[in-house]
Parts: C-alpha cells; sequence; structure tokens
C-alpha cells in the first residue's frame, strides 16, 4: 500500500530559529500533498496544500511567509517553519494522494511534534 | 474551516461492547471518510464511503451515511482494548482536500 514517510518525528528548537519537516512518498508519486496541524486533544487543521512545481495553496489565516512549503518533486514536500516560536509548537502532519487516482485516497505522514522552547 | 462536528467527545465503554460514534456535517460531499489516530502519531484510514451509498462493512466497522440529515455514524462491533485512540470523520467536497471533524476519544477498558 501507499506509504507516507513524514521526518522528524520530533524535534525540539529554540525561539527565533527555523525548523523543516519532510514528507515523502515512499512508493508513489503525489503531485499534491497536504499539510496539517494540530494541537492536542484537538482536530486536524489544514495549513496549506502543496502542489508539484508550483506555489502552495493556503488556508485563510496561515502565514505563507511563516510556513514555508516547497514541493520541488513527486515525492517529496518539505515544511519549513521559520522564526518558531512557543505559540508554533503543535504536532504537524502530512497527507499525499497518488497522482492520477482522484481525490479518493489519501495516506498520512506519522506525524512531527514541534516544540519551541 | 472546520466543518464537522461529531459525537461524542469522548466514549469510555468495556471491551467486547459496541462503540458507536456519530459525524454530521454542513455542505455537499463528495465522500465521508474516517479515520484513526492513536495517541501522538499519524492517521489511519479505516473506511470510505461515497455519497450515493448508505451503509458500509468492514470488519467490525460499520459506516452509516444519510446525506439527507448530512451525518454519518461509525460502529465498531464487539470492542477490544486496541481500539482504543481518537476517531475522525473527514468529509471531500472537493478540491482534494478534507475537512476534519472535531473527534471521538475511544477509550476500552479491560
Amino acid at each position: 500500500g501507499a506509504v507516507v514517510s513524514q521526518h522528524p518525528s520530533w524535534v525540539i528548537c529554540k525561539s527565533g530559529t527555523s525548523v523543516k519537516i519532510e514528507c515523502r512518498s515512499l512508493d508513489f508519486q503525489a503531485t499534491t500533498m497536504f499539510w496539517y496541524r494540530q494541537f492536542p486533544k484537538q482536530s486536524l487543521m489544514l495549513m496549506a496544500t502543496s502542489n508539484e512545481g508550483s506555489k502552495a495553496t493556503y488556508e485563510q489565516g496561515v502565514e505563507k511567509d511563516k510556513f514555508l512549503i516547497n514541493h520541488a518533486s513527486l515525492t517529496l514536500s518539505t515544511l519549513t517553519v521559520t522564526s518558531a516560536h512557543p505559540e508554533d509548537s503543535s504536532f504537524y502532519i502530512c497527507s499525499a494522494s497518488p497522482s492520477g487516482q482522484g481525490t479518493f485516497s489519501y495516506t498520512f505522514g506519522s506525524g512531527t511534534r514541534l516544540t519551541v522552547v | 474551516s472546520q466543518q464537522g462536528e461529531e459525537d461524542p467527545q469522548a466514549l469510555s465503554i468495556q471491551e467486547g461492547e459496541n462503540a458507536t460514534m456519530n459525524c454530521s456535517y454542513k455542505t455537499s460531499i463528495n465522500n465521508l471518510q474516517w479515520y484513526r489516530q492513536n495517541s501522538g502519531r499519524g492517521l489511519v484510514h479505516l473506511i470510505l464511503i461515497r455519497s450515493n451509498e448508505r451503509e458500509k462493512h468492514s470488519g467490525r466497522l460499520r459506516v452509516t451515511l444519510d446525506t439527507s440529515k448530512k451525518s454519518s455514524s461509525l460502529l465498531i462491533t464487539a470492542s477490544r482494548a486496541a481500539d482504543t485512540a481518537s476517531y475522525f470523520c473527514a468529509t471531500d467536497a472537493g478540491a482534494q482536500k478534507l475537512v476534519f471533524g472535531q473527534g471521538t476519544r475511544l477509550t476500552i477498558n479491560p
């Protein structure tokens, strides 16, 4: 089955630094990947849609300059949290859908726990 | 914006009992999906039901969909301790976006 690898699984960083999270589709190509954010005991909120070879589409209220998304290949999307602050501490999850299979098939990464101190 | 609401928010039952979770949504959908999330982990896809389907089964899971009421239910029969997790419904309204409900935290007591 389709596998999405997300790395790192957890990271602790100091305020003001940047953190990069990788999302890879291991056995399929994905022209579109999605980045979600989840606070403790809450649901997943879509942050942005990552499109291979073009700019990401951000949801309302998500700062594109703070959450930089790069989708340079059909198997890799990265989310960089720039100038991180404690309020950015959260669980970030990516998902991907195999290209050409419509919207019915989504595979999620295992998530990244970001703690900003 | 979040469009799904789930109830109950938390459910605690004894092992072997059945667990029922409900999900309501607001707009028209192409399909509705249920996911499980173990604490601090990613999501695992459980089942998808299309808008023209009313009921679907997968092992111990049974999902219903009522598009007239914009609601869905997930039934887990003969629950096991390993079923302890959070369960989310997610609606696909197009543009490849999933919108998640608030989730139900299910605890199965041995």
